[in-house]
């Protein structure tokens, strides 16, 4: 079974307008961290934001917003302001476990964003 | 600057041959990863190490290799048992800690092409 679900594989965003990229996430662990990524054209991976699972409050960062709602295990990833740099790949990704720190991160497929002037 | 260097950038290989990827850090990182991106399938893990002298199977090692003989290098040989290699490949690093938050920093990538 897919553990990090991104249903969206492309989506369109006028500039300056807000954005919302859906990811889903299953695990048993109650102990579990989530980290968004940015790919752009150029093929680099840029962590852009992390939620951990005992987190109270929604992480930001910047123009980036992470809503999590625990109960329906959704990281939906919140761009505010888009800029015509916000054009690229954007992964979700999960670490389970309470000592799992330098355990690999499982991604999923990714959501393709395209900024529109 | 710190960070993490892979090379060659482009690659090209040739049926039956083998090829070795490089992935350099000097962000004194512990733990290190390769893995494997097709489009529209995301990132696949292949192999990760933990410590020097030290790694484990990802999900799709099958055709692949790797050492880590020095903390700050992990490289990948794409043997010729791997029948499908065209592919993005990235390495990444983070430090050697229990939290869940420790961040995975990637490299710039390279990309095999098959001839």
């Amino acid at each position: 079974a897919q553990k990090i679900t991104q249903t969206q594989p492309g989506m369109f965003v006028q500039e300056k307008e807000a954005v919302t990229l859906d990811c889903t996430y299953d695990t048993s662990d109650q102990s579990y961290g989530l980290f968004w990524y940015k790919q752009p054209s150029s093929g680099e991976m840029i962590f852009l934001i992390y939620q951990g699972s005992y987190d109270e409050q929604n992480a930001t960062e910047g123009r980036y917003s992470l809503n999590f709602q625990k109960a329906r295990k959704s990281a939906n990833l919140v761009i505010s302001a888009s800029q015509l740099g916000d054009s690229a790949m954007y992964f979700c990704a999960m670490r389970e476990g309470r000592n799992s720190g330098n355990t690999p991160l499982v991604f999923g497929k990714g959501t393709r964003l395209s900024v529109i002037a | 600057d710190g960070g993490i260097t892979q090379s060659p950038k482009y690659l090209f290989r040739k049926e039956g041959q083998n090829v070795t990827l490089s992935c350099e850090q000097n962000l004194n990182h512990d733990a290190m990863y390769w893995y494997r991106q097709d489009p529209g399938q995301g990132l696949r893990l292949i192999y990760y190490s933990q410590i020097v002298n030290d790694f484990q199977k990802g999900d799709i090692a099958e055709g692949y290799s790797v050492s880590r003989e020095k903390k700050e290098s992990f490289p990948l040989t794409v043997t010729s048992a791997q029948k499908n290699p065209t592919a993005f490949y990235l390495c990444a690093s983070s430090t050697l800690t229990r939290s869940p938050q420790e961040t995975q920093y990637f490299g710039p990538g390279t990309r095999l092409l098959v001839l």
